[in-house]
């Protein structure tokens, strides 16, 4: 079974710039998280989605930040202007079925100078 | 106790023994707990998971406990190897939360061979 995959691994770009960051996750899962992790810290859940609809997005800085999953399959995260404290690994995660186990991808680590 | 940034806590094991990482979760309602190990470079990996009707969960090498009153998760490493070595991270996820993973703030294990 083939994991979470996520896009670009690295990325470095500098303050008040665009990124977009991509996710495809474990075929057939209806749940699909984006998380931020920051150095030294947990993941923070950013969004959530249930197939192509939001469940929450409470943590999500909206002024900057944006995320979609039109096709209730794969999934892109933008930040426009990027902050240096957007600084981070991004993870993609899917499940299966709510309150089961989360799968991660590798994640794409954002460096803004 | 706990360390904020970059400061993870840190456990010491040599090779061979046991390893107990200990994690204390915030909310009363939550019904469901996994454990994840991250690797450098890595996303979270699903290491062992339990729900909140159990308090003790077994898996290969690895023993998870619960205990409610004090709020409190526990893992059990038996003959904890040098690929054992990683941040190891509780999550909790509320009761009606929509499968919500919150995150701790991580514990390092170091095996020394």
């Amino acid at each position: 079974e083939a994991g979470v995959a996520q896009s670009p691994r690295y990325k470095i770009i500098e303050k008040r710039q665009s990124v977009a960051f991509w996710c495809n996750p474990i075929s057939g899962h209806a749940t699909l998280y984006w998380y931020q992790q920051i150095l030294g810290q947990g993941p923070k859940l950013l969004i959530q989605f249930q197939n192509n609809g939001v469940v929450d997005d409470s943590q999500l800085p909206k002024d900057r930040f944006s995320a979609e999953r039109l096709k209730g399959v794969d999934s892109t995260l933008k930040i426009q202007p990027a902050k240096l404290e957007d600084s981070a690994v991004y993870l993609c995660a899917s499940s299966g079925t709510l309150n089961t186990e989360a799968f991660f991808g590798q994640g794409t680590r954002l460096t803004v100078v | 106790g706990e360390s904020v940034g970059l400061h993870l806590p840190t456990l010491s094991v040599q090779e061979g023994d046991n390893s107990i990482i200990n994690c204390a979760y915030s909310n009363s309602a939550s019904d469901y707990f996994i454990w994840y190990k991250q690797e450098s470079g890595k996303g979270p990996q699903f290491i062992i998971d339990i729900r909140s009707n159990m308090d003790k969960r077994q898996g290969q090498r690895v023993t998870v406990l619960l205990n409610k009153t004090v709020k409190h998760l526990s893992l059990q490493i038996a003959a904890t190897q040098p690929g054992d070595s990683a941040v190891y991270f509780c999550a909790e996820n509320p009761r009606g939360s929509q499968g919500n993973l919150i995150f701790g703030k991580g514990t390092k294990l170091s095996v020394k061979p």
